[in-house]
């Protein structure tokens, strides 16, 4: 079974930094492009960052652009969300999601790593 | 960037029930879009690819439809384990988009 397994989560103070970890098993990491999404409690789901499959590109929304980067380690099968100068309103769980590639959207997800940003 | 508009946002039904949910995209996005079911505290769950495409394992009473900026998602007979919250989601282009939700309810 795919497994896609994140951590790093936790509590930070406004303006802080945090980095996300996503492990990945049981599929060719290095062939598929890699997302993060976010949830805030309550509410919906939102596409935060991309990451194409050997690192080169990468995409972002517009509401962590120039706060939060994306990254990969192909050789440790790990994707990464650096998260600096963190806002009250990033607070959410992060899901790390694979990439199915074209005609596929999202199709496999982690469960989930939960960040609170609060004094 | 492209908005993503669901319809309803809550939806009241019964066991059985033909169930239709809308996303309006406010571009045309070609066939690129996909829905996910969600239950509480649960990662989504992948459903349906390319407008009309179900994923596989997917029960056969999902179906997609649509292209462009107009797209419906349709559970034919609505059984206990489908009660939950449906998304679509664009990935025509960048940055990708959800729509806001649909939850269908016990009526």
């Amino acid at each position: 079974e795919v497994q896609l397994v994140e951590s790093g989560g936790g509590l930070v103070q406004p303006g802080g930094s945090l980095r996300l970890s996503c492990g990945v098993s049981t599929f060719t990491f290095s062939t598929y492009w890699m997302h993060w999404v976010r949830q805030a409690p309550g509410e919906g789901l939102v596409w935060v960052s991309g990451i194409n499959s050997d690192g080169s590109y990468t995409s972002y929304a517009d509401s962590v652009k120039g706060r939060f980067t994306i990254s990969r380690d192909n050789a440790k099968n790990t994707l990464y969300l650096q998260m600096n100068s963190l806002r009250a309103e990033d607070t959410a769980v992060y899901y790390c999601v694979r990439d199915a590639a074209r005609p596929g959207g999202l199709d496999v997800w982690g469960q989930g790593t939960t960040v609170t940003v609060s004094s | 960037d492209i908005q993503m508009t669901q319809s309803p946002s809550t939806l009241s039904a019964s066991v059985g029930d033909r169930v239709t949910i809308t996303c309006r995209a406010s571009q045309s996005i070609s066939s690129w879009l996909a829905w996910y079911q969600q239950k509480p505290g649960k990662a989504p769950k992948f459903l349906i690819y390319k407008a009309s495409s179900l994923e596989s394992g997917v029960p056969s009473r999902f179906s997609g439809s649509g292209s462009g900026t107009e797209f419906t998602l349709t559970i034919s007979s609505l059984q206990p384990d489908d009660f939950a919250t449906y998304y679509c989601l664009q990935y025509n282009s960048y940055p990708w988009t959800f729509g806001q939700g649909t939850k269908v309810e016990v009526k």
